[in-house]
């Protein structure tokens, strides 16, 4: 499985945007970029997905480098009840006809007020 | 609606005990998966059930752990002869069902598995 690389953590002020970075240099062409995240003492929730496009959705936007290589979740007013972990994962649409998802450490993101 | 359930919301065993933990997906929903959650490890797939059909079993850490699923519905997880690195938070998700295009996966609350 192709891997993601994110940061352990960030930190961001309520109000502002938050772009979390994820790198997957050894993506496939037939991987979609994922993003779930994670509430405190929650499971894990859907948040956005793409494959080479930006997107846009009520929760986010993710934006994708030409090259796929790496892409950015940004949320565009941070609140509190964004904290969260966020977690990058790809998935290959057309050879994993399961489902199954592979997480990596995600990036835990604090929100200051 | 209902989201996901997962019955019990706390278990605390002995060592080499048995436990069952249940899982009710969104009603609809084909496709169901088991993950758990350690400190250790992180957040790693178990299995998932097609139907009542488990393709993909790859996760299962050892053959004490089983899973059924009966109706299409409700799913089970059994974790036999428990020992205390099964300590974790078991996470069910279900989704609409498999096909070439992604299926949102809903996450219940989890399970969390304590044992001594």
């Amino acid at each position: 499985d192709a891997k993601t690389t994110q940061p352990n953590s960030m930190e961001s002020n309520e109000e502002e945007p938050v772009h979390l970075p994820c790198n997957h240099s050894t993506i496939s062409g037939t991987d979609y970029i994922h993003w779930y995240r994670q509430l405190p003492s929650q499971g894990p929730e859907y948040v956005i997905h793409g494959l080479t496009s930006n997107v846009n959705n009520r929760m986010a936007s993710l934006a994708i480098a030409e090259d796929r290589k790496s892409s950015t979740l940004i949320l565009h007013r941070a609140t509190l009840r964004d904290a969260a972990v966020y977690y990058c994962i790809l998935y290959d649409h057309f050879y994993n006809q399961g489902g199954k998802l592979i997480f990596g450490q995600g990036t835990e993101l604090s929100v200051k007020p | 609606g209902a989201g996901v359930s997962q019955s019990p919301s706390n278990k605390v065993t002995e060592k080499g005990k048995d436990v069952e933990l249940r899982c009710d997906p969104i009603s609809g929903h084909t496709a169901l998966y088991w993950y758990r959650q350690s400190l250790g490890q992180g957040l790693e797939f178990l299995i998932y059930f097609q139907g009542n059909s488990a393709p993909d079993k790859s996760g299962l850490p050892s053959d004490r752990f089983s899973a059924e699923r009966t109706g299409g519905s409700v799913s089970t997880l059994t974790i036999q002869r428990t020992q205390q690195e099964d300590s974790a938070v078991y996470l069910c998700a279900s989704s609409i069902g498999t096909s070439s295009s992604y299926n949102e996966q809903f996450f219940g609350p989890g399970t969390r598995l304590t044992v001594l």
